[in-house]
């Protein structure tokens, strides 16, 4: 697989491979983060969610890190398919009900 | 699963004139909140609504005005529209005390200025 440790705007893997994502994010203070992903001309979908009391969440093919020390974010994609070539965004939340800060996106090619 | 609904999927305007855009939260979601996303830029949040009170206030123009109505759709109302309001207008729906807070997204609004 490939991986990345600062934020790249894009990357690109072969179908098959792992995927790693990167985001810094920009508040201590926020409690709850979460990926998005969006296709084009599409709304962004949500992917995975953690909160700052986590340092690791598990979901189906996904896995998301936070490390609070260096207010980094990072998405694991397992076995890249070409369906999950998009945008993919992280996105801070201090407090419910408040504005989502999204950190820039990376555009995710997968090649079969 | 019911999701997020925005109407209408898209609208071209003339520069000056005015645009409301609808969105449609899911069942039960009491908090609605609008974003504003440019070509190649990520979602830039505007207002957010709560129990039809303004919960929170963003980047958003004078121009701009918003509201939630009693069955919780919200509508933002653009006047004197300019040639950079062209964008995706997103509504995201959440609730707000639930087992979590996680805002859904709707299709969009592609707005065109001419």
């Amino acid at each position: 697989g490939e991986s990345v440790g600062l934020h790249l705007p894009t990357l690109s893997v072969q179908e098959g491979d792992n995927s790693i994502i990167n985001c810094a994010y920009s508040n201590s203070a926020s409690d709850y983060f979460i990926w998005y992903k969006q296709e084009s001309g599409k709304g962004p979908q949500f992917i995975i969610d953690i909160r700052s009391n986590m340092d690791k969440r598990q979901g189906q093919r996904v896995t998301v890190l936070l490390n609070k020390t260096v207010k980094h974010l990072s998405l694991q994609i397992a076995a890249t398919q070409p369906g999950d070539s998009a945008v993919y965004f992280c996105a801070e939340n201090g407090e419910a009900g408040t504005a989502l800060i999204f950190g820039k996106g990376t555009t995710l090619s997968v090649s079969s | 699963a019911a999701g997020v609904i925005q109407s209408p999927r898209h609208l071209i305007k003339e520069k000056r004139e005015t645009a409301t855009l609808k969105c449609y939260p899911i069942p039960r979601h009491d908090t609605v909140y609008w974003y504003q996303q440019g070509p190649g830029q990520d979602p830039q949040f505007l207002i957010s609504f709560y129990e039809k009170m303004q919960s929170d206030k963003g980047s958003i123009p004078d121009r701009f005005s918003a509201q939630q109505f009693s069955d919780y759709h919200s509508e933002l109302n653009m006047s004197s529209l300019e040639l950079g309001d062209s964008a995706l207008y997103f509504c995201a729906s959440s609730l707000t005390g639930g087992d979590t807070d996680t805002q859904y997204f709707g299709p969009g609004t592609r707005l065109t200025v001419l």
